[in-house]
Order: C-alpha cells, then structure tokens, then sequence
C-alpha cells in the first residue's frame, strides 16, 4: 500500500495549457503539502492544509490553485502553464498540524512544459 | 523566519570513506530537525529526526547525527559508506510556531566503487 500517491507521475504539455495533479494519503494525516522541485534539487513549500483549511500559501502565483475536498486528498491544479513550471511536484502529508514535522512523501510527478 | 543552510553542495567520496555533511539552520525557537534522503529518481524518504532528548540521533543505514544547539548545527554522519549511499541528502527544520518544514539546498553525495 502506498502511503501518499500521486498522478500522474510524468506529465508533458504544452505553454499555456491546464493541467492537475491529483495527491491522496491513506495515513490519517490532518495535514497536507505540496513541494515544488527545480532543476537544481532545490525544494520549496508551496501551500499546506490542514483539515482542508489552507494554511499556507508560500508566495506562489495565483495560476496554482491547491484543493483539498478531504483531509486525505490534496490537488493541485495550475492555469496557463509557463516553462518556468517545469519541475516535480511532490505531496506529503505530516500528522498532529504539522506541528511535530516529520513529512512522508508521495513519489513525486514530474511537470515538463514545453 | 527560519532558514536552514547546507554548506555542502556537492560531496564526492570512495567506498568506505567517512562522510559529514553540515547543517546549520536559523530560528529562536524550539525547533525538530530532520535528515531526508532522495535516491536517484525517487522520492524523499526520512533517514532520521532529533526532537528533544539525546542530542545524537542514529537514523536508518548507519547514519547518524548530531545536534549541538550552541553551534544551531545538525551535521550528518556516516563512518563509511557504501555506492548505495549516493543520493541527494537534504536537512530540514520544523518549528510549532512556523508549522512547516524548510529544507536546506540539499547536498549530492556520489560514491565511487
């Protein structure tokens, strides 16, 4: 059993389009994240849940939109994709708030805009 | 704000060799601190934490690390390592008050046979 999942795992498109990656965690985690990772392994917040309240939004451009239904799944979706959004973007997800901050990881989905 | 720093960025080394990698991070407050490990290709995995007690923390694989709270270091350590250890190693810090983790730079390891 997978504890966080992500899909697609690979995803190819071109400028301009919309695209969404979807992040489920089977672990009872109230908490929630996406990651973002550049060409240079460079790894940054991006947003959080917790409970599906958002509670961090790290500067991110509002064409990344984050939603979370329950506090199992976390989406991301993002509008009129720049090649500067090529990277991988990973879910984890952490108990307790966040609060103690051990994340697990889903196995990442691997954004190329073209 | 806190911060976390990784001195170095790329490590290379031959089978056996000792490893340390540094870490120093940047918050006032009580703070946990992590050791996560991404193997080529593959997602970020937990390789140890320090949250309170014992400042020398032993994780999976053999690593260990520190904490010394008067240096705000975090240094991973391994007395010898193996090929399959070449990874990419990242440190990270948590705080209650920030509720998030904040990576450092990361430091690619490479192992040479």
């Amino acid at each position: 059993d997978t504890a966080v999942s992500q899909t697609p795992k690979y995803l190819v498109t071109q400028m301009g389009n919309d695209k969404s990656i979807k992040c489920e965690q089977n672990l009872g985690h109230d908490t929630m994240y996406w990651y973002k990772q550049d060409s240079k392994k460079f790894l940054k917040i991006m947003f959080s849940y917790n409970n599906k309240e958002l509670i961090i939004n790290e500067t991110v451009p509002n064409r990344f939109s984050p939603k979370s239904p329950d506090k199992a799944h976390l989406n991301l979706h993002i509008n009129s994709l720049e090649l500067g959004d090529s990277a991988v973007y990973f879910c984890a997800s952490s108990a307790s708030g966040g609060h103690t901050g051990e994340l697990f990881f889903g196995e990442g989905s691997r954004l190329t805009v073209l | 704000a806190q911060s976390v720093s990784q001195h170095n960025h790329h490590v290379i080394l031959s089978e056996a060799a000792s490893l340390e990698l540094g870490c120093n991070y940047s918050y006032g407050g009580t703070v946990n601190l992590f050791w996560y490990v991404q193997y080529p290709g593959q997602h970020l995995q937990l390789l140890l934490k320090y949250f309170s007690g014992d400042p020398l923390v032993k994780g999976i694989k053999g690593f260990e690390a520190e904490f010394i709270k008067s240096k705000f270091s975090f240094n991973l350590r391994k007395p010898s390592v193996q090929w399959s250890d070449t990874a990419e190693y990242f440190c990270a810090v948590s705080s209650t008050n920030a509720g998030k983790s904040t990576f450092g730079d990361g430091t690619t390891l490479t192992v040479k046979p």
